[in-house]
């Protein structure tokens, strides 16, 4: 079952400027993740979040959680042309064995 | 680094082959899966492996089963290969424990295409 749900599907914008990805998920969380995704490659891990932490930081990546209302959003701040990519959320569940489930992910195209 | 290899990076196959798809890392993980990837679909895990000879099931195993006989190899196995398993598939393994150290290591995918 999908538990993430991304949004927008696809995003559009120009270098420099700022890029935001929301996930909406289901049920109780231990922790939410972000993955990013080339074309036609495997995912990378960005960030992950914990539960009981409302922001974190990495580099030009804010991500958000917000436990309340089940949902996400990742900040990618002047942005380039090579954060063109797929960008994932995944949910480690409670009770799941810690199995991640994936959303179906946002396609980010940054142009010159 | 981690690093999970996947055999092929492109596959191509006959409806009604036995395919096998091969994924290794070497970084001592416990846990290894398999995942397949559609267009709007996202990631479905297919099998998951938390240690040698021992597998679960997924979220869409029909049509597939898995060996894990050594810790860093981790096998999909499509039985009878149909067009509908043309996908994209994924390897990833992760260390023991749960939390923080619940981070999957990816390979970079085996493009699979059933005629």
């Amino acid at each position: 079952s999908q538990q993430g749900e991304e949004d927008p599907q696809a995003l559009s914008i120009q270098e420099g400027e700022n890029a935001t990805m929301n996930c909406s998920y289901k049920t109780s969380i231990n922790n939410l993740q972000w993955y990013r995704q080339n074309s036609g490659r495997g995912l990378v891990h960005l960030i992950l979040i914990r539960s009981n932490e409302r922001e974190k930081h990495s580099g030009r990546l804010r991500v958000t959680l917000d436990t309340s209302k089940k949902s996400s959003s990742l900040l990618i701040t002047a942005s380039r042309a090579a954060d063109t990519a797929s960008y994932f959320c995944a949910t480690d569940a409670t009770g799941t064995a810690s199995k991640l489930t994936f959303g179906t992910g946002t396609r980010l195209q940054v142009t010159l | 680094d981690v690093k999970v290899t996947q055999s092929s990076r492109y596959l191509v196959k006959r409806t009604g082959e036995k395919v096998f798809l091969e994924c290794v890392q070497d970084m001592d993980h416990e846990n290894m899966f398999w995942y397949r990837q559609d267009p709007g679909l996202g990631l479905r895990l297919i099998y998951f492996s938390y240690d040698v000879k021992m597998k679960e099931k997924g979220d869409i195993p029909e049509g597939y089963s898995v060996s894990r006989e050594k810790k860093e190899r981790f096998s999909l196995i499509l039985e009878s290969a149909s067009t509908n398993q043309t996908s994209m598939y994924l390897c990833a393994s992760r260390p023991r424990g749960g939390g923080a150290k619940n981070i999957q290591y990816f390979g970079a995918g085996t493009r699979l295409s059933v005629l």
